[in-house]
């Protein structure tokens, strides 16, 4: 079945550097992709989605990139803050219902 | 906030034990999605349903299942409890049943099975 690999899965910066999170998926037929935000005793928090019509998008210091041939995906965050640590989670999802199927997701940690 | 409210936030049950979570989506959202997150492990889809009718279907054990109402809460019952059970269980609602529409999540049950 689907599957989607996160890596790594605990990245640690200092605070303004970049953190790059990687995703891979096995379902070719996935055609999006979210992001979400995971904060401790909260629930996930979309922060940025990609669709397979498009290869790149950006909203403010975060951008996702998407590579349909390779079937991958990744998040880039810029002059990283401390308030951006958190859980980061990718999905993937295909077809008319909302079933995503979730990364393991990667730990940032902020060091200030 | 998000707007999807979950009840209760915590829970503590024996094993062999039966539980009902509940899940109150946000104003107008018609769809109600389930899911389950272990220890340090990303979310597993367990079970979909839009405007009161099963949609989809993940990994739902059969001791779990789940139902939404005409007034669009949704409930999930979990019974013949087991350690293994113990998980925080999210429910996330959207206005849509498609994959384009943005999911919002509760803060979640954890639930503890001692």
């Amino acid at each position: 079945g689907e599957n989607v690999e996160q890596h790594p899965s605990t990245l640690s910066v200092q605070e303004g550097d970049s953190a790059v999170i990687k995703c891979t998926y096995s379902d070719s037929a996935s055609n999006y992709f979210p992001w979400y935000k995971q904060e401790l005793g909260k629930g996930p928090q979309l922060i940025i989605d990609i669709r397979s019509n498009v290869g790149e998008k950006k909203d403010q210091r975060i951008a996702v990139t998407l590579n349909k041939t390779a079937k991958h995906f990744s998040l880039h965050i810029t002059e990283t803050q401390p308030e951006d640590s958190a859980v980061y989670f990718c999905a993937a999802s295909k077809g008319s219902n909302y079933q995503l199927i979730w990364g393991a997701g990667t730990k940032l940690i902020i060091k200030p | 906030d998000s707007g999807v409210t979950q009840t209760p936030k915590h829970l503590i049950t024996a094993t062999g034990q039966r539980v009902t979570l509940r899940c109150s989506p946000r104003s107008g959202d018609l769809s109600v999605y389930w899911y389950q997150q272990s220890l340090d492990q990303g979310l597993q889809f367990l079970i979909q349903y839009y405007n009161g009718e099963e949609r989809a279907k993940g990994n739902i054990l059969e001791r779990f299942s789940a139902q939404q109402f005409p007034d669009l809460h949704s409930e999930l019952n979990l019974s013949s409890l087991e350690l293994g059970d113990s998980a925080l269980y999210f429910c996330a609602s959207s206005a849509r049943q498609g994959s384009d529409t943005e999911a919002f999540f509760g803060q979640g049950t954890r639930l503890t099975v001692v």
